[in-house]
């Protein structure tokens, strides 16, 4: 069975960092992109970065670029967001969603249950 | 980008109707790279629909996406309770991934 759990998120003031994680079991982590999407309360989906299976692709929206780095560790089958200088409108809950495929470009077939991220002071 | 208008916002029908929920691209969507996306409340997303008409393991068969280019649809052939929720398209053809706004499908 494919499990995704995120973790990592909680309070932070603006400017300030933080790192989430996302543990993923079940499958051959090894074989498939993997992406964070992000949805601020009552509002609808925002993709947020994307990484191949082997890393060699990277994306990021426009709005979190130069701020966020997506990374992965195939030994600890896991996948991470560090998020700097971070602003309140980053605000919402942070999904790690597992690709179809080895390549960015694919649609997500499992989703992790979220961890939630507030920036305020 | 590739913007993803969902039309309507909004559908209040009674379960055992027919929905129809359109997805409009601001331009062509690459191998008709398109899916769909069931959320109810306080759970994440769920994939339904995947290359535009494609269903997803253990996706009912009520359940139907079609289109190609710029026009796409996702088809509910009889609400049943569990189907009222929101609905996400989201077009993977190029970067960036793009969602549309959603349409929440509500019990009339």
């Amino acid at each position: 069975e494919v499990q995704l759990v995120e973790s990592g998120g909680g309070l932070v003031q603006p400017g300030r960092s933080l790192r989430l994680s996302c543990a993923a079991s079940g499958f051959t982590f090894d074989d498939y992109a993997m992406h964070w999407v992000r949805q601020a309360p009552g509002k609808g989906l925002e993709w947020v970065s994307t990484i191949s299976w082997n890393s060699g692709s990277i994306g990021y929206a426009d709005s979190v670029k130069g701020r966020f780095t997506i990374s992965r560790d195939t030994a600890k089958n896991s996948l991470y967001l560090q998020m700097n200088s971070l602003r309140p409108e980053d605000t919402a809950l942070y999904y790690c969603a597992k690709g179809n495929t080895y390549s960015s470009s694919s649609h997500f077939d499992y989703w992790g249950q979220g961890t939630l991220v507030t920036v305020s002071s | 980008e590739i913007v993803l208008t969902q039309s309507p916002g909004t559908l209040s029908l009674s379960p055992g109707e027919r929905a129809t929920l359109s997805c409009r691209a601001s331009q062509s969507v690459s191998s008709s790279y398109l899916a769909w996306y069931q959320q109810k409340p306080g759970q994440a997303p769920r994939l339904l629909i995947y290359v535009a008409s494609s269903r997803a393991t253990g996706v009912p068969d009520r359940f139907s996406g079609s289109g190609s280019g710029t026009d796409f649809t996702l088809s509910i052939s009889r609400l049943e309770p569990e189907d009222f929720a929101v609905y996400y398209c989201q077009q993977y053809g190029s970067s960036p991934l793009t969602f549309g706004g959603g349409t929440k499908v509500e019990i009339k």
